[in-house]
This record gives C-alpha cells, structure tokens and sequence, in this order.
C-alpha cells in the first residue's frame, strides 16, 4: 500500500545542531508539505513543494530549509536548533486538487 | 489573508449524545472546506471535505459537515458519539481556484479536543 513516513519519530538534540527530519511517501504526489504543531497553535505552514526542484516558504519558515531532489522525499533541515523549535513535525503530500495526506509525525525536542 | 476560527477549544459530550464542532473561515471567495481529526500520538486523517455542490457533506465514521455560505461556517456534525471518537478535530481552508499546490496550502484552525463520557 502506498504511504508517507517520517524519520525519526522522536528526536532530541543540543542548541545550535543541525538537525533534518526524513519524509518519504510512496504515492507518486507531485505537491509536499511541512508543519508543525504548536499548543494552542494548531498545525502551521513550514515550507512546501510542488515538484522536483520547487520549493517554497510558508507561514513560519525562519531557521528551516529544504530541498526536493526527488518526488518521493522532502527532507526538512533545522540549519542550527533553537529551544523555540521543539514541535511536532508533520510531513503531508498530495496530488493538485485533492486533499492531503499526512505522515504519523516527529517530535523533535531541542535542549 | 485567509483564518480559521474553531471558537471551542475543548468539548465534552457523553457517549451516545450528538455533536457539533464550530468552524469559521475568513476568505474573500468560497474556498475548499476540509476537516481533519487527530487521535493522540497519531497523524491527520480526513474526515471529509467540502469543494462545491451539495452543501450537506458526508464523510467517514458517520461524520457530516454543513457549509453555510452566509454564515461562512463549516460546522461538523454527528447524531451519536462514540468513545472512539475523543480526539482533536481540525477544520482547515484552501484558497479555491488557481493552479498549482498554492491553490492547495491548507490553513488550519488551532483545534477543538473532544472528551467523550462513557
């Protein structure tokens, strides 16, 4: 069955380390996503992709990037960790004109 | 810019009671309707989603959504709640028409959790 995946799902790591997170689906979907969700912040946009080589900033996209080399994957980078970057990361993919789909998350816990 | 206002943060209902999850958008046109649910330590799995027509939407597990245009609501309903059913309920917008997955960027509201009592 296809499917989207995440990697790790639970991460912790040190101030001022580079961290990226794995996203990988198997449905062919030319559009990937990135969120985060926050308490009481519900899921925000971090950066998405419409296809190889597109990528975008979204809604609260300072101290991340990414990069798409292919269609499955949609690595998301933490360039240096901060304390504000402890989330929950949400992967999502989709075809154009059509809902997404979401990966079981990574909680990511910066100290 | 477009918003989500979900005016109930936490909702508790005893099972077998009905339910009904306020949505609210702020757009300048109709835009695509979508609401998610999330079970604790789990991904979102969408319930249903509303682009056009019939404004009365089914979805999965005996959900259903009204889309009120003059309302701009989006409201989520369900005649008789189950246990299964406590989890965080999302509604999210996406801008209609356009090409591309920018027509496709969701905004989500910030969640309504749903305790059920046995």
């Amino acid at each position: 069955d296809a499917e989207i995946t995440q990697s790790p799902r639970h991460k912790i790591t040190e101030t001022g380390r580079q961290v990226t997170l794995a996203c990988h689906q198997t449905w062919n979907h030319n559009n990937m996503f990135w969120y985060r969700q926050d308490l009481g912040h519900g899921l925000r946009l971090i950066h998405y992709s419409y296809g190889v080589q597109d990528t975008n900033k979204g809604e609260v996209s300072d101290g991340y990037s990414v990069s798409r080399s292919n269609t499955e994957d949609l690595p998301l980078t933490l360039e240096s960790a901060a304390s504000s970057q402890t989330s929950v990361y949400f992967c999502a993919s989709s075809f154009t004109g059509d809902e997404q789909y979401f990966g079981p998350g990574t909680r990511l816990t910066v100290t | 810019a477009q918003s989500v206002t979900q005016p109930d943060i936490h909702i508790t209902v005893s099972e077998g009671a009905s339910l009904e999850l306020r949505c609210n958008y702020s757009y300048g046109a109709t835009p695509y309707l979508f609401w998610y649910v999330q079970s604790p330590g789990q991904g979102l799995q969408l319930l249903l989603k509303y682009f056009s027509g019939d404004t009365l939407v089914q979805g999965i597990k005996g959900f259903e959504a009204e889309f009120k245009r003059s309302q701009s609501s989006f409201n989520l309903r369900k005649p008789s709640v189950h246990w299964s059913d406590a989890a965080e309920y999302f509604c999210a917008v996406a801008p209609l028409g356009g090409s591309g997955a920018g027509s496709y960027q969701l905004t989500f509201g910030k969640g309504t959790k749903l305790s059920v009592i046995p």
